[in-house]
């Protein structure tokens, strides 16, 4: 069965500063790796994804994610955090063979940009 | 990105009756859509995955029986929450899948939010 672990339920950060929100995961094989934003009392914003090729992948709004295979991480980030970027961020797996095509979630870490 | 459109964003109940909750790829045909139920603070947990045509296939421990879902045509899936109780009360949240290769995008509508009283 597939997993996901964001170790960090906030992370607090100084608008302009970067940021680094934490995911990693356990499935059978090579995974597809995502990242959503959800905003208050909203659905679920598509960020990135992995599939294959380049572990640095690029996404919405200026975010980046790394995948990392030997320490099984997809760490999201962005060069210079704004105060609008403050959301609640999962971090999901699909695993390329079976599983049903479902993702599964991480906990959600709660980003709060300051001024 | 595409788009998926959830209705209603906000329903409030009486204790026993149904309430059902639409799902629609507006622009896009969603093989697959997948119905997920958010608690306060906490992760999404998949409650079912519909084909178009078939029947959902439903995660351990969620009454098929009592959440009823319906996926009759490529842009539309229907949750149905059967005799409702206050502890169905929660943000309930559907997918789409734009196509049907593993790996492919799921996009989420704005999600809908079931108060049973």
């Amino acid at each position: 069965a597939q997993s996901v672990a964001q170790p960090e339920d906030q992370v607090n950060v100084a608008e302009g500063n970067p940021l680094t929100v934490k995911c990693t995961y356990s499935v059978s094989g090579n995974p597809y790796l995502f990242w959503y934003v959800q905003y208050p009392n909203r659905g679920l914003q598509f960020l990135l994804k992995y599939i294959t090729g380049d572990n640095l992948v690029k996404g919405s709004y200026g975010f980046e994610a790394e995948f990392n295979k030997s320490q099984t991480s997809f760490h999201l980030k962005k060069p210079s955090a704004l105060v609008s970027d403050s959301a609640l961020y999962f971090c999901a797996v699909s695993p390329r063979t079976g599983g049903g095509n479902k993702l599964t979630f991480g906990t959600g870490t709660q980003l709060k940009v300051e001024l | 990105g595409a788009v998926v459109s959830q209705h209603p964003s906000r329903v409030i109940c009486k204790s026993g009756t149904s309430v059902k909750i639409e799902c629609r790829s507006l622009d896009f045909q969603a093989t697959t859509m997948f119905w997920y139920r958010q608690f306060p603070k906490k992760s999404l947990m998949l409650m079912a995955t519909s084909n178009e045509g078939s029947k959902a296939t439903y995660e351990q421990g969620v009454e098929k029986d009592k959440f009823l879902i319906n996926h009759a045509s490529l842009t539309l899936s229907t949750l149905t929450v059967t005799s409702a109780h206050p502890e169905d009360s929660s943000f309930y949240i559907c997918g789409g899948k734009t196509g049907d290769k593993i790996g492919n995008t799921i996009y989420f509508g704005e999600g809908s939010w079931l108060t049973v009283v």
